[in-house]
């Protein structure tokens, strides 16, 4: 069965400082993995998604994330946290299998000035 | 540009009362999708459909009904609302059946019931 796992409810960190979010996941067929977040009050909108072409995937307002098939990894990253990326993020994963996506529990990101 | 449309922001209902959430999209998705919003637990999976008149349960269908009437509306009933369903419900659609399609979502509706 699939499942994601999420390191960190909510992770802070300083305006311009690195963001990294982990997301690692359980799958026994290869996997699309995405990544959404959601902004205060808001719905979720995808960041970026990974459907086997290249490792490394970049998505809107920044950010990237690599896929780790060694390490069952999916950690997304942004150079320098801006305070507009306060959100709380979502890490995903399904296949062709089972195409319903499985959910991480979400890590809130606060960016401190 | 993409729009999914719930039609309710925020709900206060009483304990017994039927409730319901309604969902409208515009892209001509063939897939609808109802989930539950709660600290600490992700999206939960309430029900879905691929098709009009066309539902599957979802994680946790307990307590909860579906109406696909029309390809583009989706409805979520709560037939006797209890304090346990308070919650944030996020209504999304999508096109592909397969792994790789991406989820368009609602802002949301967020029920509490007294």
């Amino acid at each position: 069965a699939q499942s994601v796992t999420q390191l960190g409810s909510h992770v802070s960190v300083s305006e311009g400082a690195l963001v990294l979010l982990r997301c690692n996941y359980s799958s026994s067929v290869p996997p699309y993995l995405f990544w959404y977040v959601q902004y205060p009050n808001q719905g979720l909108q995808l960041l970026l998604k990974y459907t086997s072409a290249a490792t490394l995937v970049k998505g809107i307002n920044g950010f990237e994330a690599e896929f780790k098939k060694s390490e069952t990894s999916f950690h997304l990253t942004k150079p320098s946290a801006h305070m507009s990326d306060a959100a709380e993020y979502f890490c995903a994963v399904s296949s062709d299998s089972n195409y319903q996506l499985i959910w991480g529990a979400g890590t809130k990101l606060i960016i401190k000035p | 540009d993409v729009k999914v449309t719930q039609s309710s922001r925020y709900l206060v209902k009483r304990t017994g009362e039927k409730v319901f959430l309604e969902c409208v999209q515009d892209m001509d998705h063939e897939n609808m999708f109802w989930y539950r919003q709660d600290p600490g637990l992700g999206l939960r999976l309430i029900y879905f459909s691929y098709d009009v008149k066309m539902k599957e349960k979802g994680d946790i269908p307990e307590g909860y009904s579906v109406s696909r009437e029309k390809k583009e509306r989706f409805s979520l009933i709560l037939e006797s609302a209890s304090t346990n369903q308070t919650s944030m419900y996020l209504c999304a659609s999508s096109l592909w059946s397969s792994g790789g399609g991406e989820l368009f979502f609602g802002e949301g509706s967020r029920l509490t019931v007294l």
